[in-house]
């Protein structure tokens, strides 16, 4: 039962445009949402998180959207660069506050841009 | 720089083996990962512990054993290695959930 799903399993930009990734959940008690950029023959790195009392969070190029009423989170990348190719897994967990350390990872999306 | 350090970056054993995947943490955290990472499937999460000798399943726990006999260190132990086990084997730590950090990871593969 995949409660994380991402479902596009790959993606293709142009360099210089948006890139949008998009990440679906079935759990409604997820409270909290990170998305992990994986380079090949590296472990993923942490990039960018949001709460479930928010609807948006940016930070540089990055801007991660929630849409809590459709289970539905984004990340957008603008604009996009050479060095954005990687797999991007979304992640989601609940009850941190009550000691709920776990992450539920999608299936991830292997984004390439475009010289 | 903090950092997870998994032993071995790749790994080829025989089916039947018992097999130790081992990972260090400099950074004082708490808690500790074992994921596996399949084309398709993503990361799946098969042990994880919240402190010394303190273990919980998983997703997929199956096939595997953990050992965390000092804070620092989390084992995953393949009792009997089989062919489906091959994959790419990621450690992860953390303090909490708002941010793991990964090892590079460990492709085993099981002949």
């Amino acid at each position: 039962d995949q409660q994380v799903k991402q479902n596009s399993p790959s993606l293709s930009v142009q360099e210089g445009r948006i890139s949008i990734l998009n990440c679906d959940y079935t759990n409604s008690m997820f409270d909290y949402f990170l998305w992990y950029k994986k380079y090949p023959a590296e472990g993923p790195t942490f990039l960018i998180s949001i709460s479930s009392i928010k609807d948006k969070n940016e930070d540089g190029r990055f801007t991660v959207f929630l849409n809590k009423s459709a289970k539905h989170l984004s990340l957008h990348i603008v604009p996009s660069q050479p060095g954005d190719s990687a797999v991007y897994f979304c992640a989601a967990s609940w009850g941190a506050n009550f000691g709920n350390e776990k992450l539920t990872f999608g299936t991830g999306t292997r984004l390439t841009i475009i010289p | 720089d903090v950092k997870v350090t998994q032993s071995s970056r790749y790994l080829v054993k025989r089916t039947g083996e018992k097999v130790f995947l081992e990972c260090v943490q400099d950074m004082d955290h708490e808690n500790m990962f074992w994921y596996r990472q399949d084309p398709g499937l993503g990361l799946r999460l098969i042990y994880f512990s919240y402190d010394v000798k303190m273990k919980e399943k998983g997703d997929i726990p199956e096939g595997y054993s953990v050992s965390r006999e000092k804070k620092e260190r989390f084992s995953l132990i393949l009792e009997s290695a089989s062919t489906n086990q091959t994959s790419m084997y990621l450690c992860a730590s953390s303090w909490d959930n708002y941010g793991y950090t990964f090892g590079s990871g460990t492709r085993l593969t099981v002949v």
